[in-house]
């Protein structure tokens, strides 16, 4: 399995400011068919995560310009601008280019 | 809008089985697979597998080939997992997911005797 590993795991930032995750893959993230399937998920403090980004750098439906996510290969980040109070949780990279889908282990947002 | 609105909590004992409903909304439910993610109390997500809608037919990654089972009621638009002969470590959350894009809820699931 393709092992996802997200640094760091705990993350401290004052309201407004702007904070990067980086996630990192076993593997090469490309498909055959020349797509990188690497998302982020926002899971807020009990809720169910929720889909931020897909294939590295699109935004999801409704998600806010502040989330922006890029990167290639096995190396990839996502940056967060103009952090504010819902923006707080446990943010995931999920990799679903080979089967079976995995995880990154978490990265703690928090106010500072 | 779309939804996947799951089934309410679980308390079991060891060795006895539960089945969870996710039931879809706002789209065509056979137009999307299903998939189920873990979450055990306090860690990551764990992927489960999937259920192709259109066949009914599961896939099952490697740690939930035996005593897990997915089906559909396809005219209801939901979907079922079952959990046979529950253990202990079975103690979690269980997310149903349309395709990567959409979560239900989740339900805790408690085993304990």
């Amino acid at each position: 399995d393709v092992v996802m590993t997200q640094t760091p795991v705990s993350l401290s930032v004052s309201l407004g400011g702007q904070v990067s995750i980086s996630c990192r893959s076993s593997q090469s993230l490309v498909h055959s068919n020349g797509n990188t399937y690497l998302s982020w998920f926002l899971q807020k403090p009990g809720q169910s995560p929720q889909l931020l980004i897909y294939r590295v750098s699109n935004r999801f439906s409704g998600i806010s310009d502040k989330f922006s996510g890029r990167g290639s290969g096995t190396d990839f980040t996502l940056k967060i601008s103009r952090v504010e109070p819902d923006d707080l949780g446990v943010y995931y990279c999920g990799q679903g280019t080979q089967y079976p889908p995995t995880f990154g282990g978490g990265t703690k947002l928090e106010l500072k | 809008q779309i939804q996947l609105v799951q089934s309410g909590p679980e308390l079991k004992k060891p060795g006895e089985s539960l089945k969870i409903s996710c039931k879809a909304s706002g789209y065509i439910f056979t137009d999307y697979a299903m998939q189920w993610v873990k979450q055990a109390p306090g860690k990551g997500l764990q992927y489960m597998g999937w259920i192709n809608t259109q066949t009914g037919k599961p896939t099952y990654a490697d740690d939930f080939k035996e005593r897990f089972v997915f089906s559909l009621e396809t005219s209801a638009s939901t979907a079922y997992l079952q959990i046979n002969n529950l253990k202990k470590e079975d103690t979690a959350t269980y997310f149903c997911v349309r395709g990567t894009d959409y979560w239900g809820q989740g339900v805790m699931v408690t085993v304990s005797s």
